[in-house]
Formats: structure tokens, C-alpha cells, sequence
């Protein structure tokens, strides 16, 4: 079965400080990988996403992601956290054919980061 | 580029009556809209993909009757919310695909806010 599976529910860490966000997933073949951010009362926006190639992908706002394949997993990473960077995160992997000629979207549970100043 | 736009952002409403919430792609032209549900701390739920000029797909569970959706162009979705109880209270945020391929990622509206008293 196809899921996507963010450990964390709530992280706070430092201003200043490193961050990892963990997430996992199970897909039989070859996944499309993405992290989104979600703002208070906000849509979502792509933070990078991850298709082949090199297994760590940069994206905006300093974040970077690697995607591991022996242990399903595409982590987040950003190497000093800002207090903007307070939102929820979420992963999501790009699912199978639907009936409908469709990819949805598997979506992970999110985890919420807050950020001490 | 890329901007999806949703109208209106927050809306109350009273029981019994329908409430339509707009999603436009304004700087290209949207095949494939979906739209999600979000209740709060929680992860997007798919409710229903909308395909430009046919009729909507709708995720199990969901009441297409109650919520009706129309991709009339390759810029507008509609979902309105027939007979709005306080229970479809939520926040819903719609997405649209740039087109092909299948893998590309979603760009969010900013989401809108249902409060029915």
C-alpha cells in the first residue's frame, strides 16, 4: 500500500538551529517526492521535490531534502531555522494510476514546527 | 508564475444554505484541479479531482450531491457546498497542475475558511 509517514507531530527547536523533518514512504516504484509548507490559514507551497538524479535536492527558503532509497525515506533539512520558518510541514509522494487517469497525491500526516527565539 | 487564486478566503454562512468558493489558475491554463479538505491540525483531504470540461471525480465518502464541483474553463473550478450544515464547517484549499507530466507539482490556493452557523 501506498503511505506517507511523518513521525513527528509537533517539533520546536531554536532559532538558529539546525532542523530535520523525517518522512518516510512505501511505494513500489520509483517515488516523486515532495515537501510542501503550510502558513497559518495559508494554501501550500512547494518547497522542492525530488524526480531522479542527485539524491539531495535544494529547494527554496534554504531547505534541502535527500532521499535515501534503502530506507524510504526523504528528510528535511535546513541548516539554521529562522522564526519564519514556523509552520506546518508536509511530505508527500505522487501515487499510482488512478481509474480516473490520475496521480493523487499521498499526503503525510504533516508535522508542526515551532520555533524559539 | 504559477498563481492559483481562491475566492473568497473566509466565508460564514447560515445552515440550509449554499455557499460557492472560486479557484482560478491566473497565469496558466489548469486541465486538472483538485480539491482538498482540512480540518484543523490535521492533513489535506482529496475530496474531488476536477477535469477541465467533464465531470468531477470524487474520493469515496464524499458527497458529490453536496459538493458540486465545475471546471467549466481551463482557468475556474467551482466548489459549491449545497445545504451547508455547521458540521461542513472547514478549511478547503484547492490546487491546480501547470499540465503534463503527470508528476508535476501542485500549486496551491490560499484556502478557504467555511464557518455555517
Amino acid at each position: 500500500a501506498q503511505s506517507v509517514t511523518q513521525p513527528d507531530i509537533h517539533i520546536t527547536v531554536s532559532e538558529g538551529a539546525s532542523l530535520e523533518l523525517r518522512c518516510n514512504y512505501s511505494y513500489g516504484a520509483t517515488p516523486y517526492l515532495f515537501w510542501y509548507v503550510q502558513s497559518p490559514g495559508q494554501g501550500l507551497q512547494l518547497l522542492l521535490k525530488y524526480f531522479s538524479g542527485d539524491t539531495l535536492v535544494q529547494g527554496i527558503k534554504g531547505f534541502e531534502a535527500e532521499f535515501k532509497r534503502s530506507q524510504s525515506s526523504f528528510n528535511l533539512r535546513k541548516p539554521s531555522v529562522h522564526w519564519s520558518d514556523a509552520a506546518e510541514y508536509f511530505c508527500a509522494v505522487c501515487g499510482a494510476w488512478d481509474a480516473g487517469n490520475n496521480r493523487k497525491l499521498i499526503w503525510g500526516l504533516g508535522t508542526s514546527l515551532a520555533v524559539n527565539p | 508564475g504559477a498563481v492559483v487564486s481562491q475566492h473568497p478566503s473566509r466565508v460564514i454562512c447560515k445552515s440550509g444554505t449554499s455557499v460557492k468558493i472560486e479557484c482560478r489558475s491566473l497565469d496558466f491554463q489548469a486541465t486538472t484541479m483538485f480539491w482538498y479538505r482540512q480540518f484543523p491540525k490535521q492533513s489535506l483531504m482529496l475530496m474531488a479531482t476536477s477535469n477541465e470540461g467533464s465531470k468531477a471525480t470524487y474520493e469515496q465518502g464524499v458527497e458529490k450531491d453536496k459538493f458540486l464541483i465545475n471546471h467549466a474553463s481551463l482557468t475556474l473550478s467551482t466548489l459549491t457546498v449545497t445545504s451547508a450544515h455547521p458540521e461542513d464547517s472547514s478549511f478547503y484549499i484547492c490546487s491546480a497542475k501547470t499540465g503534463e507530466p503527470y508528476n508535476s507539482p501542485l500549486h496551491f490556493g490560499n484556502g478557504t475558511r467555511l464557518t455555517v452557523t
